[in-house]
């Protein structure tokens, strides 16, 4: 069966310190790969998605970027985190087909202090 | 650009109750239309879809949504609310035709059941 993975759970940076999520998904190919981040607990903002290795579509020009170096692998980064950048960040995948859900990781809660 | 509203931030609602979270969606090509469930600091749980097909499609515990094309409109129910429904819910839609790999949220609905 196919699970998502994503670490860590909790994270306290300091502003302007490097950032580095990681996500990744077993027992599938080929995944649609999604990183969103929730602010105060409602909404749910598209960060960034990708459909292939290397392939990685920007929503909202901003402090983080996203890189997806392996089929299976997505990372969201930062290299000067600011205040605005803490909220609950999720990791989502979902098979390359048309009529699929989405299935999301547990979240990483980022603090920026 | 494909989006959702959910006009309520909360909906309050009865044990045993009957209820309703309401959703309206906008894309310019067929919609694919999905409601998620979110507890506390947790990630989304999926909950139902719409494709194509029946209106009325019936998903996981006991909860159902109704598609309307003509008011664009995908309204999560459930006939009998419990304690344990409280949460933050979400409506999400992506494009069949063109952008179908973009999955947008809603800004989600707090769902309070009492007892």
């Amino acid at each position: 069966s196919q699970t998502i993975h994503q670490w860590p759970a909790t994270l306290v940076q300091p502003v302007g310190s490097p950032l580095s999520l990681e996500c990744t998904v077993e027992g599938t190919s080929n995944p649609n790969l999604y990183w969103y981040r929730q602010a105060a607990g409602r909404g749910l903002q598209l960060l960034f998605y990708s459909v292939g290795i290397g392939q990685i579509s920007s929503e909202v020009p901003q402090n983080l970027s996203a890189s997806r170096p392996q089929d299976r692998q997505f990372i969201l980064s930062s290299k000067k985190l600011l205040l605005s950048d803490s909220g609950f960040y999720l990791c989502a995948w979902r098979p390359p087909v048309r009529n699929t859900e989405a299935f999301f990781g547990q979240g990483t809660r980022l603090t920026v202090v | 650009a494909q989006s959702v509203a959910q006009p309520e931030d909360q909906v309050n609602v009865a044990e045993g109750n009957p209820l309703t979270v309401k959703c309206t969606y906008s894309v310019s090509g067929n919609p694919y239309l999905f409601w998620y469930v979110q507890y506390p600091n947790r990630g989304l749980q999926f909950l139902l879809k719409y494709i194509t097909g029946d209106n009325l499609v019936k998903g996981s515990y006991g909860f159902e949504a109704e598609f309307n094309k003509s008011q664009t409109s995908f309204h999560l129910k459930k006939p009998s609310a419990l304690v344990s429904d409280s949460a933050l819910y979400f409506c999400a839609v992506r494009d069949g035709n063109t952008g179908f790999q973009k999955l947008v949220f809603g800004t989600g609905t707090r769902l309070l059941v009492s007892p």
